[in-house]
């Protein structure tokens, strides 16, 4: 079974320009989950969606958004960029079995530059 | 209040000696899962070992145990016979029955392996 996949896997952008992040999770998971990752502030929760809905959000500026498909592909969009987004963005995925704690898995993730 | 804190930013070990990676938790929900991932310098995230809260045994998994210890809200990881191919990072992480679908991850424990 093929794992999360990311794209684009690396990405240079300019300050003020919008991005584009997209993850399709592993085959069955319905559940993805979007986090950022900098030296400084460690792994941060973004947003969670499950059948196209967004669950969860984390504590970011509404210049992140983010979208689910109905294949449970999801997308992840940063406006106006500022040099501080500059990270690397994970996305993860698992099974939602109702109440049942499961593990999510990975995928490789975009480092994103902002310059 | 941290839902997960991980006090050690880094530690060293000597190939093929076991080490253990240190984890704390704070959850007032009777129902949650303890999970550990690393993080190699490649940048994807790992997923290692499950521990159920109501689990009655340590997990193990190949050279990775968990050592439970309810009471004291702790979850630490030991790897035995440490490999070189184990410098990473390592990230403790907690997700609540009630709130389901979020996972808490703590800051890290960078793992060095000495030849």
């Amino acid at each position: 079974k093929a794992g999360v996949t990311q794209t684009p896997r690396y990405l240079i952008k300019t300050r003020g320009q919008q991005v584009t992040l997209s993850c399709s999770p592993i085959s069955g998971h319905r559940s993805v989950s979007w986090y950022q990752q900098t030296p400084g502030q460690g792994l941060q929760f973004l947003f969670e969606y499950f059948s196209e809905t967004q669950r969860n959000k984390g504590n970011f500026p509404g210049r992140f958004s983010g979208r689910q498909f109905s294949n449970s592909r999801s997308e992840m969009n940063v406006s106006t960029l500022e040099l501080g987004d500059s990270a690397l963005y994970l996305c993860a995925s698992s099974l939602d079995l109702g109440t049942a704690l499961v593990e999510q898995y990975f995928g490789p993730g975009t480092r994103l530059t902002v310059t | 209040a941290q839902k997960i804190t991980q006090t050690q930013p880094g530690m060293f070990v000597q190939e093929k000696e076991a080490v253990t990676l240190d984890c704390t938790y704070d959850t007032s929900d009777p129902s949650y899962g303890l999970f550990w991932y690393k993080q190699p310098s490649s940048g994807e995230m790992i997923f290692l070992i499950y521990q159920g809260s109501y689990d009655q045994q340590n997990a193990t998994e190949g050279r990775y145990s968990l050592n439970f210890q309810k009471a004291r809200k702790s979850a630490n990881l030991v790897i035995s016979a440490s490999q070189l191919g184990d410098s990473a990072m390592y990230f403790c992480a907690m997700r609540e029955r009630r709130t389901g679908n979020q996972f808490y991850f703590g800051t890290g424990t960078s793992l060095t392996v000495i030849p």
